[in-house]
């Protein structure tokens, strides 16, 4: 019940395609959900997060889009860039004693081809 | 602004052999946490912790121990290690308000064991 599960696990568009990232979970105490972007050598850090009271959200060039009765989120990327390629995690969070905990889906990496 | 500092980088070690990964953090975040990164197994949660002298276990905690004496650090301490732990570790960070928080990550340690 604690997983999330991420697909594609490898995606190629040609720039200015727009790359569709899926997530679901099962576990509906989940409340928040965040894209995390991640350059070789580098951490993840935080692209863009969704709270399950609304259905869509966008930041730049960057989509959430929700569906809380399917349990379903996904990201979409407009115009998408070579600047792009890198490694996309999606998660999900939970509130627990004190804080909260995090499970990340196992990633999709993107290559945009110039 | 420093954010989430990890070291070392890079560590190779020897079945058997301890080790400590140090994570340091500049922001006052309450939250720190450990992951590993395994190729298509994204993120897993080893341990982590809601403030100075308050740690929990996480999905993968066996092998690991943590402390957390200040704020500011979090380290995670192999005693005996073993090649499954062979993996890149991150450490990240986040504020606590009673709602989930996007987490600020480390650049990660790449650890092998021989």
């Amino acid at each position: 019940q604690q997983q999330v599960k991420q697909s594609p696990q490898s995606l190629i568009v040609q720039k200015g395609g727009i790359p569709i990232i899926n997530c679901a979970y099962e576990n509906t105490a989940f409340d928040y959900f965040p894209w995390y972007q991640q350059f070789p050598g580098k951490g993840p850090a935080l692209l863009i997060a969704i709270r399950p009271d609304v259905s869509e959200k966008k930041e730049g060039r960057f989509t959430i889009s929700f569906n809380k009765s399917a349990k379903q989120f996904s990201l979409h990327i407009m115009d998408s860039q070579p600047g792009d390629s890198a490694t996309y995690f999606c998660a999900a969070s939970i509130l627990n004693t004190g804080g909260f905990k995090t499970i990340f889906g196992a990633g999709t990496r993107l290559f945009v081809k110039a | 602004n420093a954010g989430v500092t990890q070291t070392p980088k890079f560590q190779v070690l020897k079945t058997g052999q301890s080790m400590t990964l140090q994570c340091a953090q500049d922001m006052n975040h309450e939250y720190m946490s450990w992951y590993r990164q395994d190729p298509g197994m994204g993120l897993r949660l080893i341990h982590y912790s809601v403030g100075a002298g308050i740690t929990d276990q996480g999905e993968v905690p066996n092998g690991y121990n943590v402390s957390r004496s200040t704020t500011e650090d979090f380290p995670l301490r192999l005693l005996s290690a073993a090649p499954s732990q062979t993996s890149v570790y991150f450490c990240a960070s986040s504020r606590i308000d009673g709602t989930n928080q996007p987490q600020h990550f480390g650049d990660g340690t790449r650890l092998s064991i021989l």
